[in-house]
């Protein structure tokens, strides 16, 4: 199975910073995609990426998908309290033909008034 | 309907009671999975349905048991459960098997005392 592997682990920033987190594989995947989860529910859709080199914007959230499609980054600008939560990236993971879906390590931002 | 959802949202559980997990959409989904989400770490891939067959069982114990009555219902049996077995349990549909946006619902947090 192949890993995703996000940094940092942790983050504690002030409303309206900026920051960014990774998410890093030694693997090729066909597509990843980013979720959000807060405390006590599911992960929530934010968006897919899927050619080398794309970026996509989504408000104040810019994602970025590696050319060689091994790893991609979210870019969160002028941060607010409402971005706080679990960041997750995932993507089809399974190898010799298995399908295996997996999450990666997890960001946990938190982001202080 | 955007959502799924799922029932109950919590659930406390003696190793030796039999219980069941509840999901549902209608969204149109033809598939539908579990993942066990434990404290602090990523949800991992349980089992996936396609067109209400069973697809992937990611070598779960049989204690776990999934049904999948009908295209829009998801469930997931428990019986003889162990302490460790305490997670938040996440379903998830997508338009087809193997596309990977899901969406998921707010997840049960079972308890195994």
């Amino acid at each position: 199975t192949q890993l995703l592997e996000q940094s940092p682990q942790f983050l504690s920033i002030q409303e309206g910073e900026n920051l960014t987190v990774y998410c890093n594989s030694s693997s090729v995947f066909s597509s990843l995609q980013w979720y959000r989860q807060e405390p006590g529910e599911g992960p929530v859709l934010l968006v897919t990426v899927v050619t080398g080199g794309e970026v996509k914007k989504l408000k104040r959230l810019t994602f970025q998908f590696g050319d060689a499609r091994k790893d991609s980054s979210l870019h969160i600008t002028a941060a607010q309290t409402g971005d706080t939560g679990l960041y997750l990236c995932a993507g089809e993971g399974g190898t010799s033909g298995t399908y295996k879906y997996i999450f990666g390590t997890g960001t946990r931002l938190k982001v202080l008034a | 309907d955007t959502e799924v959802t799922q029932t109950p949202k919590h659930l406390v559980m003696g190793m030796t009671n039999k219980k069941s997990l509840k999901c549902e959409q209608h969204m149109g989904h033809r598939a539908m999975y579990w993942y066990k989400q434990k404290a602090k770490k990523p949800p991992e891939l349980m089992f996936v349905y396609s067109y209400e067959k069973l697809s992937i069982n990611e070598s779960v114990p049989s204690r776990f048991s999934p049904e999948c009555p009908n295209s829009s219902l998801l469930n997931l049996h428990l019986h003889a459960l162990q302490p460790e077995d305490s997670a938040l349990y996440l379903c998830a549909s997508s338009v087809l098997a193997f596309n990977n946006e899901q969406f998921f619902g707010p997840g049960t947090r079972l308890t195994v005392l």
